[in-house]
């Protein structure tokens, strides 16, 4: 998975609790991206990141935050997490603009 | 809403088979149409991507044929393998002032059958 890991690999949280996930990249790139699966929707950008310190919104932001503070780390926050935010997330790197997108295994989400 | 649209959800072909699967975007400001191919429990992997100046490209078995006027399209495999048995994504992008940001369909499932 090119020197991506994510973590944790596997998540079941309540309603209402704050939930961090964590991308880890050992390849230097400048662009990191945040998506969620889910069935008949494909892939659906969250935020993303152009440097350190740097991000901006993807079309599903809403009830989400970043924080990238150093190159190699990417993290999502979901404040309050919610039933719908049950999803299968994945982190994606790439080395520059329009370049190959190399994606982490996946953080299976539940929110009960 | 949906930028590009992906068809069809499912295809079952049989080995040696050739499916297509289609991709019409709606915003001609899209300059980059990459395939990925992901299997269960693992991420998408890049495939093979094209650039609007040209209407062809082709990889291996992979090929991508690209209609700029109807702003369509597709990805052929040629000798269809029960290997290749995957979901597919089709995705667009454009650059922009912070980067640039994938839009991809919703997906075809392919099953190829010994």
């Amino acid at each position: 998975d090119a020197g991506i890991t994510q973590s944790p690999r596997h998540k079941v949280t309540e309603t209402g609790t704050p939930v961090t996930l964590r991308c880890h990249q050992t390849e230097n790139h400048r662009y990191m991206y945040w998506y969620r699966q889910d069935p008949g929707h494909g892939l659906r950008l969250i935020h993303y990141s152009y440097g350190v310190k740097d991000t901006d919104k993807g079309e599903v932001s809403d009830g989400y935050s970043v924080s990238r503070s150093k190159t190699e780390d990417f993290l999502l926050t979901l404040e309050s997490a919610t039933s719908s935010q049950t999803s299968v997330y994945f982190c994606a790197i790439s080395p520059r603009e329009q370049e190959t997108q190399y994606f982490g295994p996946g953080t299976r989400l539940l929110v009960l | 809403q949906q930028q590009v649209k992906q068809s069809p959800q499912s295809l079952i072909v049989q080995k040696g088979g050739i499916p297509i699967i289609n991709c019409a975007y709606e915003n001609t400001a899209f300059d980059y149409f990459p395939w990925y191919q992901q299997f269960p429990g693992k991420g998408p992997a890049l495939l093979i991507a094209i650039r609007p100046d040209v209407s062809e490209k082709k990889e291996g078995r992979f090929t991508i044929s690209f209609n700029k006027s109807a702003k369509q399209f597709s990805l052929h495999i040629m000798d269809s393998q029960p290997g290749d048995s995957a979901t597919y994504f089709c995705a667009a992008s454009i650059k922009g002032t912070s980067g640039s940001r994938l839009t991809f369909g919703e997906g075809t499932q392919l099953t190829v059958n010994p």
